[in-house]
């Protein structure tokens, strides 16, 4: 069966620090991956997806990037976190037309 | 573009009622799918239910329901028989076949009242 791994669950970070974020799926191959940012009692904000090895679609402009160096993996990263990068990232996978996403458990990141 | 909108921030139901959970998109892509999702205080997002843009037949998944209206571009959910463990956020989403990213509404919080 599929499963998905994305961590860490929570993370305290300063203003300026550096961010990576990791996700990878088991149990299938060539998975489109996605992530999405959830601010406080809002909605699924799209931010990067990716359908292969090195290829990412980025929808919103931002200080945040992607990548996936491996069929199964992908990073988010930021260089220099702003105070406005917090909330909570979501990783996703997802194939074939007609089916769900499925989610990770998410990481709850607050920027301080 | 691809748009989905959720026009009820928050729903009340009492427990064991039905509810309706409202969803309306935009798209001009001529097949798609239709999706909810429920998040509770955890975090998690869980798929309950889908809904393919040819289907003929509303989609149906034991408690859940989607009142599917290709005309009006309209896909709301339905649960019956509310209990309280399903006081959470829901989220409808779109995902067209022609692209691969899934959008999402804003959502709507359900509290069920005992």
């Amino acid at each position: 069966s599929q499963t998905i791994h994305q961590w860490p669950a929570t993370l305290v970070q300063p203003v300026g620090s550096p961010l990576s974020l990791e996700c990878t799926v088991e149990g299938t191959s060539n998975p489109n991956l996605y992530w999405y940012r959830q601010a406080a009692g809002r909605g699924l904000q799209l931010l990067f997806y990716s359908v292969g090895i090195g290829q990412i679609s980025s929808e919103v402009p931002q200080n945040l990037s992607a990548s996936r160096p491996q069929d199964r993996q992908f990073i988010l990263s930021s260089k220099k976190l702003l105070l406005s990068d917090s909330g909570f990232y979501l990783c996703a996978w997802g194939n074939l037309e007609g089916s769900p996403l499925h989610f990770g458990n998410g990481t709850r990141l607050t920027v301080t | 573009a691809q748009k989905i909108t959720q026009t009820q921030p928050g729903m009340f139901v009492q427990e064991k009622e039905a509810v309706t959970l409202d969803c309306t998109y935009d798209t001009s892509d001529p097949s798609y799918g239709l999706f909810w999702y429920k998040q509770p205080s955890s975090g998690e997002m869980i798929f309950l239910i889908y809904q393919g843009s040819y289907d003929q037949q509303n989609a149906t998944e034991g408690r859940y329901s989607l009142n599917f209206q290709k005309a009006r571009k309209s896909a709301n959910l339905v649960i019956s028989a509310s209990q309280l463990g399903d006081s959470a956020m829901y989220f409808c989403a779109m995902r067209a076949y022609n692209n691969n990213d899934m959008r999402f509404g804003a959502g709507t919080r359900l509290t069920v009242k005992p």
